[in-house]
């Protein structure tokens, strides 16, 4: 079974600043999507960034990159020119490319992040 | 695009009591998951639907949650009896395939068993 693993509970940055989200996980498949999801306190889960593993390139959406390891394991969120509205919770989220019962999404256990002005 | 409805949005109930949460997915959207995210934990899936099939119901407690998706479309959970650690967030997302990962995730309702 796939784990995915967010070992920082908390965060904090200065506005404007860059701050960098770890996560690690576990697989054996060699095919899998990774994801990263913002949790505000309305409680709706936003895709902030997805990334393909045969992709090599790391995925980029305007402040937001990542920093995917394979051999590793480690995918990492990169947050850019922080602003307020970036504060909330943040997940690490693993899914096998297959469709039926293996397209669930596995969640770490989240990451708080707050922005100081 | 109407997003994910989920009602309602909070829930207190006593223990052993009964609940039931509903969702309505986006149109057209044939997968619909729930998920449980307990405080301080991700979301961990409860069931997931293809159309109004069950696809994966593996780590549901079928001895005290059920789910259906009549018509498969919208979406009820239930829990009878609900014990102190059902208290948690529950989540509904819909996608339209189970191969598309453009999941969309409601609001959930916060479920407060005392």
């Amino acid at each position: 079974a796939q784990t995915v693993t967010q070992s920082q509970p908390e965060m904090s940055v200065q506005e404007a600043e860059t701050v960098t989200l770890s996560c690690t996980y576990d697989t054996s498949e060699s095919d899998y999507y990774l994801f990263w999801y913002k949790q505000p306190p309305s409680r709706q889960m936003i895709l902030v960034i997805r990334q393909e593993a045969y992709k090599q390139q790391n995925a980029t959406e305007n402040r937001f990159s990542v920093n995917f390891q394979k051999a590793a394991k480690s995918f990492s969120l990169k947050i850019s020119d922080s602003q307020l509205g970036d504060a909330a919770m943040y997940f690490c989220a693993y899914r096998s490319p297959s469709t039926g019962a293996n397209s669930k999404l596995t969640f770490g256990k989240g990451i708080t992040l707050s922005v100081r002005p | 695009e109407a997003g994910v409805a989920q009602s309602p949005r909070y829930k207190i109930i006593e223990k052993r009591q009964s609940v039931a949460f509903w969702c309505n997915p986006i149109s057209g959207h044939a997968t619909l998951y729930w998920y449980q995210q307990i405080l301080g934990q991700g979301p961990k899936l409860l069931i997931q639907f293809q159309n109004n099939g069950v696809v994966d119901d593996s780590q549901l407690p079928k001895d005290r949650f059920s789910a259906e998706r009549l018509k498969g479309v919208d979406s009820t959970l239930k829990i009878q009896p609900a014990k102190l650690e059902d208290s948690a967030v529950y989540l509904c997302a819909s996608s339209l395939s189970a191969g598309d990962y453009g999941y969309t995730f409601g609001s959930g309702t916060r479920l407060t068993v005392v």
